[in-house]
């Protein structure tokens, strides 16, 4: 049992290079949802999709792109890294808005 | 600026003893969320609220949510080395996304 998978764990990019981060579900959610977390900062939403063809803006979306390629799956895309993309980057699903959400286990992101 | 204020930041107590941890808001949820974070994991919940003046137990965790729905508290009971770790309270609004807190980190001496 699975639940929600993201690949890769680790990845060290240059900056400027574009990189796409992976994430997918099998518990057939229909939401899903992309944050960031920083030291002292919690969590932050970088952008959602309620629903399989729905995407929307987060707290923090500036410099990332995301697609909801099928209900189980919705990556996140860096177009052109930058040192202040360094975080750890989480991806979760619920079966509908504010229902308690499942997380991945991270993907640990390094620009320099 | 946080939507949910979570304190302290830290917290490290030796075993046996007991603690508090706060989440409040000036806004109000529908619901309110804490999370269990231990290091190179992802976050996992540990209880939902959604009444106010709710108080649920889970073990020696207990759980309340303010009457009026903006502010939240966790208590653990004789505090194990296995309850080290971040905590994080969320709050549901009125759409599909969760306000987190910054997150209490807790570390539990032997």
């Amino acid at each position: 049992n699975a639940g929600v998978t993201q690949t890769p764990k680790f990845q060290v990019l240059k900056t400027g290079q574009s990189m796409t981060l992976q994430c997918a579900q099998d518990m057939n959610h229909n939401s899903m949802y992309w944050y960031r977390q920083d030291p002292g900062m919690g969590l932050r939403l970088i952008y959602y999709s309620a629903s399989e063809g729905t995407t929307d803006k987060g707290e923090v979306p500036n410099g990332y792109n995301v697609s909801r390629l099928n209900k189980r799956e919705f990556s996140l895309r860096l177009e052109s890294a930058a040192p202040s993309q360094t975080s750890v980057y989480f991806c979760a699903s619920s079966d509908r808005g504010r229902q308690p959400q499942h997380f991945g286990d991270g993907t640990r992101l390094s620009i320099l | 600026t946080q939507l949910l204020e979570q304190s302290p930041q830290f917290l490290s107590i030796q075993e046996g003893e007991n603690l508090t941890v706060y989440c409040n808001s000036s806004s109000v949820f529908s619901s309110l969320q804490w999370y269990r974070q231990e290091p190179g994991e992802g976050p996992v919940l540990l209880v939902t609220v959604v009444t106010g003046g709710e108080v649920k137990k889970l073990k020696r965790l207990t759980f309340q949510f303010g009457d009026a729905r903006k502010d939240s508290s966790l208590h653990i009971t004789a505090a194990q080395p296995g309850d080290t770790g971040l905590y994080l309270c969320a709050g549901a609004g009125g759409d599909y996304k969760l306000s987190f807190g910054a997150g209490t980190t807790v570390t539990v001496r032997a």
